[in-house]
């Protein structure tokens, strides 16, 4: 069965740095996202991207996020400048549609721990 | 109102048990929805859709009310590796038919011998 696959499994940075975080999605998908949880608490959608440019996102999405898709396989969440609650679990996700239904597929998920 | 909300539980069953988890939504503009299930530090994995007419998928059955705004999942004869965190999940965009899913806080599942 076909699967997002995301790399690092798990980053460690110091507070300030920059991160990107990698994903490749399924390859017939054509809807992209990230999620991310804080340990302990619910999933959250960060944003959604399509046809190469952003569809939605949320008030945590700030300017020091940003997204990619810089070859036909990748898809990245850069984080320009980690703070310490920006520790979490990102996942990525991909979906055929946006139909009716179409459920989203995620990946293994990166641990971002930020010193 | 939060926008999904489930009982975190935990609940603590027995193997063989028939147990049933609920969630409520405030998008009246949803469209779809979801049970997704999350063991220990892993990924959502999606367990069922949830249909209006209600549907069933082996043990596992799910419900919808639109009109109360309320869903539910049924399993029966329980499993042990049925443990595992279940996820409402709902729709979130402001048209109802996005990717943006709002994830409720989840419902803790431990099934014993």
């Amino acid at each position: 069965e076909p699967e997002v696959t995301q790399t690092p499994s798990h980053q460690v940075t110091q507070m300030g740095q920059e991160v990107i975080l990698r994903c490749v999605p399924i390859s017939n998908h054509l809807y992209f996202y990230w999620y991310r949880q804080i340990l302990g608490q619910k999933v959250e959608f960060l944003v959604s991207f399509y046809n190469n440019e952003i569809s939605e996102k949320s008030e945590i999405f700030d300017d020091q996020f940003s997204v990619e898709r810089p070859d036909g396989s990748n898809f990245t969440l850069k984080i320009r400048s980690t703070k310490l609650e920006d520790s979490a679990m990102y996942f990525c996700a991909s979906s055929e549609s946006r139909v009716y239904n179409s459920p989203l597929h995620f990946g293994n998920g990166t641990r971002l721990t930020v010193t | 109102r939060k926008e999904v909300e489930q009982d975190p539980g935990p609940f603590n069953v027995p193997e063989g048990a028939t147990v049933a988890f609920n969630c409520t939504y405030s998008n009246s503009a949803s469209q779809s929805f979801f049970w997704y299930r999350q063991d220990c530090r892993k990924e959502p994995k999606l367990l069922m859709s949830v249909y209006s007419s209600g549907n069933e998928d082996g043990r596992f059955t799910a419900q919808l009310n639109r009109a109360s705004q309320y869903i539910s999942l049924l399993i029966r004869d329980s499993k042990l590796s049925d443990s595992a965190t279940y996820l409402c999940v709902v729709n979130g965009g402001s048209t109802g038919n996005t990717g943006k899913l709002i994830f409720g806080q989840g419902t803790t599942l431990q099934v014993k011998p």
